[in-house]
């Protein structure tokens, strides 16, 4: 079965420069997630978006920022890096939101100097 | 506090115990429950999901949820050198719109 796909898979940038990561849904997901996973911690919420709208928001740095686009992919922009944000980031998907069940993709490690 | 708390780790286990995890969670309109696997530097895959309270079972692994007691389980029976990962349990709880909220993970061993 198709799975998450994300892009790329590992990015190296130096602080103060900027960086895009990129998430394709499973096909017929509306939802998209974004999680953020730090070094022996748990995956922390982002944001999400369902059929492209802004669905909710949490822990995301002003820095930040995202959207689903209308063939539901959703792209993630980082500006201004900083050291603090080398993590591993997620992204999940569902089909609409509530109970639904979320799968995750295999993340972009990034990695800030 | 956590919003999920999990029963600290690491938990170690001969091949072919059962393994017990435990979760509490603090919010009492909380939903949805799961259960996710994931090994060192990948991602998180979700193994079992239960919304009702009681047990579900799913080949050698079984979720327990009890709403009242705001505790999830999972058991996983005739363990395997393989199910060494590190487990997340995770709670969708009722105000948000799917945001999940994870506990800091069980490491699990199985040692042959």
């Amino acid at each position: 079965a198709a799975g998450v796909i994300q892009s790329p898979r590992h990015l190296i940038k130096e602080k103060r420069e900027t960086a895009t990561l990129k998430c394709y849904p499973i096909p017929r997901h509306d939802t998209v997630y974004w999680y953020q996973q730090g070094p022996g911690q748990d995956p922390q919420f982002l944001i999400s978006f369902y059929e492209k709208m802004q669905s909710d928001k949490g822990s995301i740095p002003d820095r930040f920022s995202a959207q689903q686009f209308s063939d539901y992919h959703s792209e993630l922009n980082m500006s201004s890096l900083e050291l603090g944000d080398s993590a591993l980031y997620f992204c999940a998907s569902s089909s609409g939101t509530g109970q639904h069940e979320q799968y995750f993709g295999p993340g972009t490690r990034l990695t800030v100097t | 506090q956590k919003e999920v708390e999990q029963n600290s780790g690491p938990l170690s286990v001969p091949e072919g115990a059962i393994a017990s995890l435990n979760c509490t969670y603090s919010d009492r309109g909380s939903q949805s429950f799961f259960w996710y696997r994931q090994y060192s530097g990948k991602s998180p895959e979700l193994i079992m999901s239960i919304y009702s309270n009681g047990d579900k079972e799913d080949g050698r692994f079984t979720a327990q949820l009890n709403k009242a007691s705001q505790y999830v389980s999972l058991l996983i029976r005739d363990s395997q050198p393989s199910d060494s990962a590190t487990y997340l349990c995770a709670v969708l709880r009722g105000s948000t719109l799917g945001r999940l909220y994870f506990g800091r993970g069980t490491q699990l061993t199985v040692w042959p």
